[in-house]
C-alpha cells in the first residue's frame, strides 16, 4: 500500500528556519516525482513544486522559486525555509505524481501544519 | 499562470446532478488533456477523483465524470449524496511545465 507520512505540526517564530519531511513507503520512492502543495488557512490549494528523488531534478512554481527549497533522499522528500514569515502559516501537503498520469497527484500525505507567530 | 477560475460555491439536493466548471486559458486547460479534479473534506487531505480530463481512478464512484470544451473543464456529480459535500479543486498542466490549481468550489448538499 502506497503511503506518504509527513512530519508533525510545527510552531515557529518569524525569522526561524524549518525543514519538514514526507516519507514514502509501499513503492519505489526514488522512481516517482513528489510534489508539495500549500493550503493557507481557509484558502485553496497552491502548487509549489516537484522533485524526482532519483536524481533530485526539481521544478518550482514561479511563486515559490527562491522562497523554499525542495529536496529528497532515497525514502523522503523535504520542504525547507531559511527564514519564515507569518505568511508561511499554512498546511503543507506532499503528494506523489502518478506514474501513469502527467503532473497529477494520486496519493497524498496527511499534511503538516506550520504556524509562524511571534 | 493565474489560478484557474471555479465558482465559489454550488449546491444541489440529494439525487440531483451538479456541474462545476474550471476555466483557464489555451496555455493550460485548453492546451492539454491533463486536467484533474480533487475532492477535499474538511480537515482532510485532497483525494483524486478525475484525471486526464475524464478518467476515474480505481475506487471512485461512477457518479463522478469529467469533460472539457475549449478552455473550460467540468466536473459533473450525478445522484448527489450527502457524502459528496466537500470542496472540489481542478488542476491543469501548463505550458511552463508546472501545474496550476483552481480556486476551489464548495459543494453543499441541501
Amino acid at each position: 500500500e502506497v503511503q506518504l507520512v509527513q512530519s508533525g505540526a510545527e510552531v515557529k517564530k518569524p525569522g526561524e528556519s524549518l525543514k519538514i519531511s514526507c516519507k514514502g513507503s509501499g513503492y519505489t520512492f526514488s522512481s516517482h516525482w513528489i510534489g508539495w502543495v500549500r493550503q493557507m488557512p481557509g484558502k485553496g490549494l497552491e502548487w509549489m513544486g516537484i522533485i524526482f528523488p532519483g536524481d533530485s531534478e526539481t521544478k518550482y512554481s514561479p511563486s515559490f522559486q527562491g522562497q523554499v527549497t525542495i529536496s529528497a533522499d532515497r525514502s523522503s522528500s523535504y520542504l525547507q525555509w531559511r527564514s519564515l514569515t507569518a505568511s508561511d502559516t499554512a498546511i503543507y501537503y506532499c503528494a506523489r505524481v502518478s506514474p501513469v498520469m502527467v503532473m497529477q497527484f494520486d496519493y497524498w500525505g496527511q499534511g503538516t501544519l506550520v504556524t509562524v507567530s511571534s | 499562470h493565474s489560478a484557474l477560475t471555479q465558482p465559489a460555491s454550488v449546491s444541489g439536493s440529494p439525487g440531483q446532478s451538479i456541474t462545476i466548471s474550471c476555466t483557464g486559458t489555451s496555455s493550460d486547460v485548453g492546451g492539454y488533456n491533463y486536467v484533474a479534479w480533487y475532492q477535499q473534506h474538511p480537515g482532510k487531505a485532497p483525494k483524486l477523483m478525475i484525471y486526464d480530463v475524464s478518467n476515474r481512478p480505481s475506487g471512485v464512484s461512477g457518479r463522478f465524470s469529467g469533460s472539457k470544451s475549449g478552455n473550460t473543464a467540468s466536473l459533473t456529480i450525478s445522484g448527489l449524496q450527502a457524502e459528496d459535500e466537500a470542496d472540489y479543486y481542478c488542476s491543469s498542466y501548463t505550458s511552463s511545465s508546472t501545474v496550476v490549481f483552481g480556486g476551489g468550489t464548495k459543494l453543499t448538499v441541501l
